[in-house]
């Protein structure tokens, strides 16, 4: 079993809709990550949280470290939301991925 | 102010070749981090190095793979005698300490022929 698993694998979404991409995790961390891997490669960080809940514009991340679980929610998703998002969990910089959710978002 | 840079961010070498992988750090960061990622897999963590030293290297193959980061100028992965199987992404990112936000840069994409 992966130390991190995300679901759904591959998810497509219509312009606009609400977006949730799940992590759980079951290793100990000091922080969780969101990345977005864009179609030409290149990875943004999106969030690093250890607790509670982040906003940056649309979209948002909360942690629950009880359950071991981090969602990513996109609100009123477009075609440029379109990538990978990928979950890290980092415990004191050893950092181990998820394989990472294809996200396409159509017009 | 310029973010996390990679060079080159493409690699052509042939099996046998060395590699030598650029990295230079968002100015004000010390702490640098290379990861892997093959075709069709995830990332992979491969080492975490402060200025002049190696803090992790756990997740860096046994043989031919090596990485430093010098007190002036980037930080270098070096992979020498190159297989077909290194063929893949190289990130990087750096943080300005431990346990702070990590910043990634563009990667370089190695291809071996």
């Amino acid at each position: 079993k992966n130390e991190v698993e995300q679901s759904p694998q591959n998810l497509t979404a219509q312009e606009g809709e609400f977006i949730t991409i799940n992590c759980s995790y079951s290793v100990g961390i000091s922080a969780l990550h969101w990345l977005q891997q864009h179609p030409g490669g290149g990875i943004v960080s999106l969030f690093m949280l250890s607790s509670g809940k982040k906003k940056h514009g649309r979209l948002i991340a909360t942690i629950n470290i009880q359950e071991k679980h981090s969602s990513l929610h996109i609100t009123a998703s477009h075609p440029r939301d379109s990538a990978v998002y990928i979950c890290a969990v980092d415990n004191n910089n050893d950092m181990r991925f998820g394989a990472g959710t294809r996200l396409t978002v159509k017009p | 102010n310029a973010g996390v840079m990679q060079n080159p961010r493409h690699l052509v070498r042939r099996r046998g070749q060395e590699a030598r992988l650029r990295c230079s750090p968002m100015k004000g960061h010390s702490h640098v981090y290379w990861y892997r990622q093959l075709p069709e897999e995830g990332l992979k963590f491969m080492v975490y190095l402060q200025k002049e030293n190696i803090i992790d290297e756990s997740g860096m193959p046994k043989e031919r793979f090596s990485a430093e980061f010098p007190k002036e100028g980037p930080s270098i992965l070096r992979i020498q005698q190159v297989v077909r199987g290194d063929s893949a992404a190289y990130f990087c990112a750096s943080s300005r300490r431990q346990n702070y936000e990590q910043y990634f840069g563009p990667g370089t994409r190695l291809t071996v022929t």
